[in-house]
């Protein structure tokens, strides 16, 4: 079976445009979430979206926006880009929405804002 | 707010030795889940051990194993036999078990990098 897939693999956009990123979960899998990976530093999380409603959100600005479409794939949306929203971002699919259940994680976006 | 230090960005053993990656936790808490995730040079994340709270039992995977201390709000993470394999970064990471709004998240520590010399 197909892990999470990701695209597109890497990504270089200016100051203020907007960018969308996409992720496949596992087949079977209803939720996902995406974190942001700055160098150096672990993931932080971003959304969950579990039946392609929001469960969860981080502490992060409202440019950063999600959907969940009704095969359970997702986008994630950052409008006016900032340098610091240069990243790696990583979806993550699991089968149940909380738990112990193991999230899998994609090979991620790699960002670049310049 | 959880959240999760790491206290050694760096670690290096040799092969076929063991070692302990620390990982400490604050949480007011008292149901939650515990993870070790590792991140190879090619990016993608992978779980290693998982721990649910209210288990006394530590968890074990064939070489990893965890140990536990849930007062002292410690889970460190032993690799036995290490292998050339195991080179990575390794995240310790806490889940809520409420799932109320954000808590459905991982919150990860900033990583441990363990070298593997031959």
């Amino acid at each position: 079976d197909a892990g999470v897939t990701q695209s597109p693999t890497h990504l270089i956009k200016t100051r203020g445009q907007q960018v969308t990123l996409r992720c496949s979960p596992i087949s079977g899998h209803k939720s996902v979430s995406w974190y942001q990976q700055v160098l150096g530093q672990g993931p932080q999380f971003i959304f969950q979206y579990y039946e392609k409603e929001e469960r969860g959100r981080g502490n992060f600005p409202d440019r950063f926006s999600a959907r969940q479409f009704p095969n359970y794939s997702s986008e994630l949306n950052v409008n006016a880009l900032l340098l610091g929203d240069s990243a790696l971002y990583l979806c993550a699919s699991s089968l149940l929405r909380q738990g112990a259940n193991e999230q899998f994680f994609g090979p991620g976006t790699r960002l670049t804002v310049l | 707010a959880q959240t999760v230090t790491q206290s050694q960005p760096e670690m290096s053993v040799q092969e076929a030795e063991t070692v302990t990656l620390s990982c400490t936790y604050d949480t007011s808490e008292s149901d939650y889940y515990l993870f070790w995730y590792k991140q190879p040079p090619s990016r993608q994340m992978i779980l290693v051990i998982r721990q649910e709270a209210y288990k006394q039992q530590n968890a074990t995977e064939n070489r990893f194993s965890v140990n536990f201390q849930k007062a002292a709000k410690s889970f460190s993470l032993k690799i036995s036999d290490s292998q050339l394999g195991d080179a990575a970064m390794y995240f310790c990471a806490y889940r809520s078990a409420r799932g109320r709004g954000g808590a459905d998240g991982l919150t990860f520590g900033k990583g441990t990098h363990l070298i593997i010399q031959p």
